[in-house]
């Protein structure tokens, strides 16, 4: 079983649409949870960063994590066809001295026009 | 801010000799750089850590002679691909934490590996 699970899709959804985007986990000891954007052929571009559990709200995008269910999700709104991307979740866990990340595998999005 | 710049963006070599890349933060001091391979559909494989003036740590199956990886300074670290195959053809992608309290990385915007 991978440490973070991830539906790689693709997922088609209507210009406009609410999408939901969503990991989960197993490794209880993950603390700090990010959501990257990664076009074709592009480096992943960090869009939200949130520590422990809550949520985090910037423009179209809201980042929710559960931790008791250890399942986070990425919420955008009023979805455009420049959303269409590879969305990666990642975290990481406290104190391991790492700081490495652990990513899901991405879940292609495509915003139809 | 945060920005990460890598280069070159695309390199064609032949079998045999060796490749360099680099990455660099452009805006900020860089504890820690990762460095990333990526095959096409594929998620982020984690290839090694550095730290700043000191040996990178590699992750298992990564062969550290052949990935040579030098972080000179806050605001640079290099990746040699010594002896390149064809079958190191890949696209390169390294990040770099800003090491204040977040574990956050800023990722490069990635180098494509043709080797013939």
């Amino acid at each position: 079983q991978k440490e973070v699970e991830q539906d790689p899709g693709p997922l088609s959804v209507p210009e406009g649409a609410i999408v939901s985007l969503n990991c989960t986990y197993s490794n209880s000891a993950f603390q700090y949870f990010m959501w990257y954007r990664q076009y074709s052929r592009k480096g992943p571009e960090l869009l939200m960063y949130t520590y422990s559990s809550g949520n985090k709200e910037d423009g179209r995008f809201t980042a929710q994590v559960d931790k008791s269910s250890k399942y986070i999700s990425l919420f955008i709104r009023d979805s455009q066809p420049s959303d269409s991307a590879t969305y990666l979740c990642a975290m990481s866990a406290l104190g391991t001295g790492r700081r490495a990340l652990t990513f899901g595998s991405g879940t292609r999005l495509q915003v139809q026009p | 801010g945060a920005v990460v710049s890598q280069h070159p963006s695309w390199v064609i070599c032949k079998s045999g000799t060796s490749v360099k890349i680099e990455c660099r933060s452009l805006d900020f001091q860089a504890t820690t750089m990762f460095w990333y391979r990526q095959f096409p559909k594929q998620s982020l494989m984690l290839m090694a850590t550095s730290n700043e003036g000191s040996k990178a740590t590699y992750e298992q199956g990564v062969e550290k002679d052949k990935f040579l990886i030098n972080h000179a300074s806050l605001t640079l670290s290099t990746l040699t691909v010594t002896s390149a195959h064809p079958e190191d053809s890949s696209f390169y992608i390294c990040s770099a934490n800003p090491g204040t309290s977040g574990y956050e990385q800023y990722f490069g915007p990635g180098t494509r590996l043709t080797v013939t």
